[in-house]
């Protein structure tokens, strides 16, 4: 079974710059996660998606920061303009639905902002 | 706010000892816990997981104990080999019936040879 896969895996910007990121889950995963994990701490939920909905954007910044899935697939996160605290690694999950607890997590993608 | 925590941000082991990471979590509505592991480079991955009408859980080479009257969280991994050397996170379900992962800082774990 194929993992969740994201693109790209590094990416270097200068602030006030904008950046997108992709990811595509797990076959018949109905839930997709962004998460955003600095340097040393662990992963911090932005997005949480069931099929084309969103479940949970709380700590979505979203003066900045905006998420779709607009075919319930395939996910992209925007960060449009970026900040130097914007500097992470960017984590997709998925999960067969909101009800199972186990994500599986793709390799993300690290960002450096300058 | 609620949070997860960890005790230790670095443990240091031989090769063939046995480790303890330890986690504290402080939502005692929480009824769902969760162990990942995470390499250089990669996205955390699953170890194992434990509900709270559970004391103990074991799997292969791990066992994960949970102290509801503390709020305590440990994992045990027996004869810690160098391919377990990674960053450990524990991480809560905080509302029951949703997925939603709080995680804690996370330990790293350095085996040596």
């Amino acid at each position: 079974e194929a993992g969740v896969a994201q693109s790209p895996r590094y990416k270097i910007i200068e602030k006030r710059q904008s950046v997108a990121f992709w990811c595509n889950p797990i076959s018949g995963h109905a839930t997709l996660y962004w998460y955003q994990q600095i340097l040393g701490q662990g992963p911090k939920l932005l997005i949480q998606f069931q099929n084309n909905g969103v479940v949970d954007d709380s700590q979505l910044p979203k003066d900045r920061f905006s998420a779709e899935r607009l075919k319930g697939v395939d996910s992209t996160l925007k960060i449009q303009p970026a900040k130097l605290e914007d500097s992470a690694v960017y984590l997709c999950a998925s999960s067969f639905d909101s009800s199972v607890y186990e994500q599986y997590f793709g390799p993300g993608t690290r960002l450096t902002v300058t | 706010g609620e949070s997860v925590g960890l005790h230790l941000p670095t443990l240091s082991v031989q090769e063939g000892d046995n480790s303890i990471i330890n986690c504290a979590y402080s939502n005692s509505a929480s009824d769902y816990f969760i162990w990942y592991k995470q390499e250089s480079g990669k996205g955390p991955q699953f170890i194992i997981d434990i509900r709270s009408n559970m004391d103990k859980r074991q799997g292969q080479r791990v066992t994960v104990l949970l102290n509801k009257t503390v709020k305590h969280l440990s994992l045990q991994i027996a004869a810690t080999q160098p391919g377990d050397s990674a960053v450990y996170f524990c991480a809560e379900i905080p509302n029951s019936g949703y997925s939603t992962l709080t995680f804690g800082k996370g330990t790293m774990l350095l085996v040596s040879p």
